[in-house]
């Protein structure tokens, strides 16, 4: 089994479309998480931290559930710029030791 | 504010050949970070420093792999000898010293690694 469990997609949505990632992660003792995005041929950009039961920033919001081990991206009113692939990450490391565990990410194409 | 360098941008180089990778985090961080990406597969954790501290490299693949990080400053990771499975982009990342803020770590663009 992945440490950190993504749908792949790709997931096709139109302009305006609400659209939800789930991922699922098998330590139990991490504390922190996050979303990153990544454009093709680019570097992963952060997105979004998650460090208690969930985290809004305009149109992101990214929940949490510690018992379900299972954190959630939802994208609201998405945009062309919103196609790219999102990374569910997991911070493995305790204090002093920050090591990224990545899923293999979930790719979103929104079409006009 | 700069963002976290890496150079070269791409790299080929024959089997057995050595690359040596070079990072420049985010000044003030010292937090530094390299990751692997291998085709088809998810971005892995190789090794972590804490200024000029190895604090975790457990992520490093073989003894072929050697990173530095002389100051505190800049890093390099050096391939010696490469081999084929060694292709990839390697990325480097770096984080602030304490705090929630160093858990986020911000991610430089990337060296393409191809050993032919």
């Amino acid at each position: 089994r992945k440490e950190v469990e993504q749908d792949p997609g790709p997931f096709n949505v139109p302009e305006g479309a609400t659209v939800a990632f789930n991922c699922t992660y098998s330590n139990s003792a991490s504390q922190s998480f996050f979303w990153y995005r990544q454009d093709c041929r680019k570097e992963p950009k952060l997105l979004m931290s998650v460090y208690s039961s969930g985290n809004e920033d305009g149109r992101f919001t990214a929940q949490l559930n510690r018992a379900s081990q299972y954190i959630s991206l939802l994208i609201r009113d998405s945009k062309l710029s919103d196609s790219a692939t999102y990374l569910c990450v997991v911070n493995e490391g305790n204090t002093g030791f920050q090591k990224l565990v990545f899923g293999t990410g979930t790719r979103l194409l929104v079409s006009p | 504010e700069a963002g976290v360098t890496q150079f070269p941008s791409h790299s080929v180089i024959e089997k057995g050949q050595t690359v040596t990778l070079r990072c420049d985090p985010i000044s003030g961080h010292d937090n530094l970070y390299w990751y692997r990406r291998v085709m088809g597969k998810e971005i892995k954790f190789l090794l972590h420093f804490v200024k000029e501290s190895k604090q975790d490299e457990s992520g490093m693949p073989n003894n072929r792999f050697l990173a530095e990080r002389t100051g505190g400053t800049y890093s390099t990771l050096k391939v010696q000898p490469a081999e084929l499975e060694d292709s990839g982009v390697y990325f480097c990342a770096s984080s602030q010293g304490s705090g929630l803020s160093s858990y986020e770590q911000y991610f430089g663009p990337g060296t393409r690694l191809t050993v032919t």
